[in-house]
């Protein structure tokens, strides 16, 4: 199936720990997104690369740094966890160019830090 | 920055129409979306409208937008249980697509029978 998955779906883990989450998209996008989605369901984009290069940077905590290996897959990494960690990171992607940029959303990723 | 407004819960019955209204700020936003999240789901684009039209019509779904007071608005005719959702509304950030989208806080859809 053409998609943009995640993996895991959930991650549990302690505070001050160091994480990745992983995505790939098989749609043959130029773009990649991370947003992050908090208990009260508001989305906010933290990262976009484009042709393996960082188009924003949102004002993220630089313990966030995103991946690209390839054009496929864009991973995210967090050091040192924290409690506010705690959300449902989404990955997206889309065309570049087009005539829409709509973009494609991966199933979620649900972080919890205890 | 853009900045994305809509109200937080719209309950309709069974049957009747949904309307959800969006404003956004930033004018230069070439596309506008609608993204449906069902409980425990991810986020499935449902439609979207280029910024030079003002109505956009796909089976139940409408959308009309007015570009000259910056509000949006996504119509749902009969709107069945099935629709129970969050829909969130969305604008390009000034980079266009690549500097990603900035979403509303989402409307929560009760459906009532």
């Amino acid at each position: 199936d053409t998609a943009v998955s995640q993996t895991p779906k959930y991650l549990v883990t302690q505070m001050g720990n160091d994480k990745s989450i992983k995505c790939e998209q098989n749609l043959g996008h130029d773009t990649m997104y991370w947003y992050k989605q908090d208990s009260k369901k508001f989305l906010k984009i933290m990262f976009s690369y484009n042709n393996k290069e960082l188009i924003i940077n949102e004002t993220v905590p630089n313990r966030f740094s995103p991946k690209s290996p390839d054009k496929a897959h864009l991973n995210l990494h967090i050091n040192s966890l924290e409690l506010g960690d705690s959300a449902v990171y989404f990955c997206a992607s889309s065309q570049m160019p087009s005539g829409s940029y709509e973009q494609y959303f991966g199933p979620g990723t649900r972080l919890t830090v205890t | 920055g853009e900045d994305v407004e809509q109200s937080l819960f719209l309950s309709v019955r069974e049957g009747d129409s949904s309307v959800i209204n969006c404003t956004y700020t930033d004018s230069s936003s070439t596309y506008l979306y609608w993204y449906k999240q069902e409980p425990g789901a991810g986020l499935q684009l449902l439609t979207y409208i280029f910024s030079n039209m003002d109505m956009k019509q796909d089976q139940r779904l409408t959308v009309l937008l007015n570009k000259k007071d910056k509000h949006l608005s996504l119509r749902i005719a009969d709107t069945q249980t099935g629709d129970s959702a969050i829909y969130f509304c969305a604008a390009e950030n000034s980079g266009g697509g690549a500097d990603g989208l900035t979403f509303g806080k989402g409307t929560h859809l009760i459906i009532q029978p």
